[in-house]
């Protein structure tokens, strides 16, 4: 069982450039979420899905899109990437139960020069 | 918005305890705790529900104050292994149904 699974693990981007991270989980679980972690911010919600074909814009979600076309796979697209994005990004799904722990890959450490 | 944690970091002996607190400006439904390794994801510790029964994990243990909009979690005879950040997640009672994370509080145990 792989649960969570986010690729790549590392990534150095230019300025500039575009990207997708992958996320993809096999519980078929309904709720995936993106999150980006920085020293002292703890986890910003970037955007999140409640099922495949619905997303909504999280706390941070400027500079990033998402789609949902398969209950399994959450991918997150960096358009134009900056500086300010420089930061370890987490996928994280959850049955569709309020009251369910949420699952977190292992992250992706992004760096933007 | 993002609820608030405090402290940001303690360190503690072996044996001692700590508590960790979260606070939000919005109603809840649900606080989640999570605990973070160096390098490593962040792992689920437990849920307390709104109108739900204080929780325990081993010698941690977490309440939920629903009129306060608060929630504290127990570190009780700290072991080396709980060193770690500290996240409590939090769910609101209406609109977005994702979970917001606080900034986290640091706990170093020290033998």
């Amino acid at each position: 069982n792989a649960g969570v699974t986010q690729t790549p693990k590392f990534q150095v981007l230019k300025t500039g450039q575009s990207m997708t991270l992958q996320c993809a989980q096999d519980m078929n679980h309904e709720y995936m979420s993106w999150y980006r972690q920085d020293p002292g911010m703890g986890l910003r919600l970037i955007h999140y899905s409640v099922g495949a074909g619905i997303t909504d814009q999280g706390e941070v979600p400027n500079g990033y899109n998402v789609s949902r076309s398969t209950t399994e796979d959450f991918p997150l697209r960096l358009l134009s990437a900056a500086p300010s994005q420089t930061s370890v990004y987490f996928c994280a799904s959850r049955m569709g139960q309020l009251n369910t722990e949420a699952f977190f890959g292992q992250g992706t450490r992004l760096t933007v020069v | 918005q993002q609820p608030v944690q405090s402290p940001q970091a303690v360190i503690l002996r072996e044996g001692e305890d700590a508590v960790i607190n979260c606070s939000s400006s919005k109603a809840l439904y649900s606080v989640h705790w999570y605990r973070q390794k160096h390098g490593e994801a962040p792992v689920f510790l437990m849920i307390l529900l709104k109108g739900g029964e204080q929780k325990g994990h081993d010698k941690i243990s977490a309440s939920f104050n629903e009129k306060k909009q608060q929630s504290s979690l127990y570190l009780t005879a700290s072991q080396l292994s709980y060193s770690g950040t500290y996240f409590c997640g939090a769910r609101g009672d209406t609109g977005r149904r994702a979970l917001t994370f606080g900034s986290g509080t640091r706990l170093q145990v020290q033998p």
